[in-house]
């Protein structure tokens, strides 16, 4: 079965500061698709970013970027110049491409990510 | 292009009564998932469904749960004789006919049982 894995339940960053959010992940496939949300006191669920497996290349969308690395099984995000509204719960989320299993997602815990002024 | 919707956004129970929430997904999407998330923790999934199928309900429980995706109208979750333990926020995802990975999430709807 797969499972994602975040072990840092909370964290904090200075405004316009960098920080690095950790994703683990288990699983016996090949190919899959990774993927971070966002989601802010308002409990919205925002896509922020996601990553192939089959790319070598790491996935960046603007001041967001990942880390992915396929044999450690590691995806982690990493916010550049932080802002106030990026202050949210972060999930990463792990699916597997083949229709076969459902594509439903596995979600990790969350961490709590605060952005102080 | 509207989003995901999903109504009501907050829905109030008595333990015993039937909880129905729905979910319209995003124009030219026909794959729909429903996800529980109880507090501080993360999304489980519970079923996914295309239209008038359910293709994977691993996550449902066995018991007062059911989902449909009629051919017509929204996706529904209907949740039978709800207990405490029921409380959660629910969220339905959609996702194309081509490009199935990524997942579009509605607002969620937050049940609360007396």
């Amino acid at each position: 079965a797969q499972t994602v894995t975040q072990s840092q339940p909370e964290m904090s960053v200075q405004e316009a500061e960098t920080v690095t959010l950790s994703c683990t992940y288990d699983t016996s496939e090949n190919n899959y698709y990774l993927f971070w949300y966002k989601q802010p006191p308002s409990r919205q669920m925002i896509l922020v970013i996601r990553q192939e497996a089959y790319k070598q290349q790491n996935a960046t969308e603007n001041r967001f970027s990942v880390n992915f690395q396929k044999a450690a099984k590691s995806f982690s995000l990493k916010i550049s110049d932080s802002q106030l509204g990026d202050t949210a719960m972060y999930f990463c989320a792990f699916t597997n491409r083949l229709p076969t299993y459902g594509q439903n997602f596995v979600f990790g815990p969350g961490t709590r990510l605060s952005v102080l002024p | 292009n509207a989003g995901v919707m999903q109504n009501p956004r907050h829905l109030v129970r008595r333990r015993g009564q039937e909880a129905r929430l729905r979910c319209s997904p995003m124009k030219g999407h026909s794959h729909v998932y429903w996800y529980r998330q109880l507090p501080e923790e993360g999304l489980k999934f519970m079923v996914y469904l295309q239209k008038e199928n359910i293709i994977d309900e691993s996550g449902m429980p066995k018991e007062r749960f059911s989902a449909e995706f009629p051919k017509e109208g929204p996706s529904i979750l209907r949740i039978q004789q709800v207990v405490r333990g029921d409380s959660a926020a629910y969220f339905c995802a959609s996702s194309p006919r081509t490009g199935r990975e990524t997942q579009y999430f509605g607002p969620g709807t937050r049940l609360l049982v007396l």
